[in-house]
């Protein structure tokens, strides 16, 4: 089962920032955050991922607390192509190897 | 663009059909990976390759066979498949997952199959 859990929808004008909310209280020390996106017909994207420190990269923002609980992606500037579902996921490691365990995801449309 | 490449696009078959689905990366990632999606639903894991080898199977039937004849190619094989099975099949890799977890998948477009 996925551990995480997320607002099933989430609007958001275009030129504003995105703000994706993403709980996962069950999270253990060692396991990292992952965000992906599936915009409709294609595979998911990866946008970014984070232990315990904010990250930035040329997609987005990830504000993880301190306690590792919960997590927020930032998209500063959300444009039209941004709408898809996003998925916040937990990597699980099995047997040496990494799984990674979708949620439902959160539909993000971006309006003009 | 994607950087992994998934063959065909689009499939439809019989139920007594046999056929495969093929993957193929050049960035020299060492783990490959399908996904089934069905319509409106979170990809599903089915198959985890790591250095060539089968390191996770998620109980899926034996009808779906998968194969890694090298480190850039990854197929899946089909045989006597039901209509249930009709979904968009992903494929994916990363890098060396013998190193730090927290190596991001690369996802292909996914081949759409139909089982008629």
């Amino acid at each position: 089962d996925a551990k995480t859990t997320q607002p099933p929808s989430m609007d958001c004008a275009e030129g504003r920032a995105a703000n994706l909310p993403c709980n996962h209280s069950t999270i253990s020390g060692n396991e990292y955050v992952y965000w992906y996106r599936q915009i409709h017909s294609q595979g998911p994207q990866y946008i970014i991922h984070g232990l315990k420190n904010n990250e930035t990269n040329e997609m987005a923002s990830l504000i993880i607390t301190e306690d590792r609980k919960s997590s927020t992606l930032i998209r500063p500037h959300a444009t039209l192509r941004d709408t898809a579902v996003y998925y916040c996921i937990v990597l699980i490691t099995q047997g040496g190897s990494e799984k990674l365990v979708f949620g439902k995801g959160m539909k993000l449309t971006v309006n003009p | 663009d994607t950087e992994v490449t998934q063959t065909p696009k689009h499939l439809v078959m019989g139920m007594t059909n046999k056929k495969s689905l093929k993957c193929e990366q050049h960035m020299g990632h060492r783990a490959m990976y399908w996904y089934k999606q069905k319509a409106k639903k979170p990809p599903e894991l089915m198959f985890v390759y790591s250095y060539e080898k089968l390191s996770i199977n998620e109980s899926v039937p034996s009808r779906f066979s998968p194969e890694c004849p090298n480190s850039s190619l990854l197929n899946l094989h089909l045989h006597a498949l039901q209509p249930e099975d009709s979904a968009l099949y992903l494929c994916a890799s990363s890098q060396d997952i013998r190193g730090p977890w927290n190596q991001p998948q690369h996802f292909g477009d996914g081949t759409r199959l139909s089982i008629l």
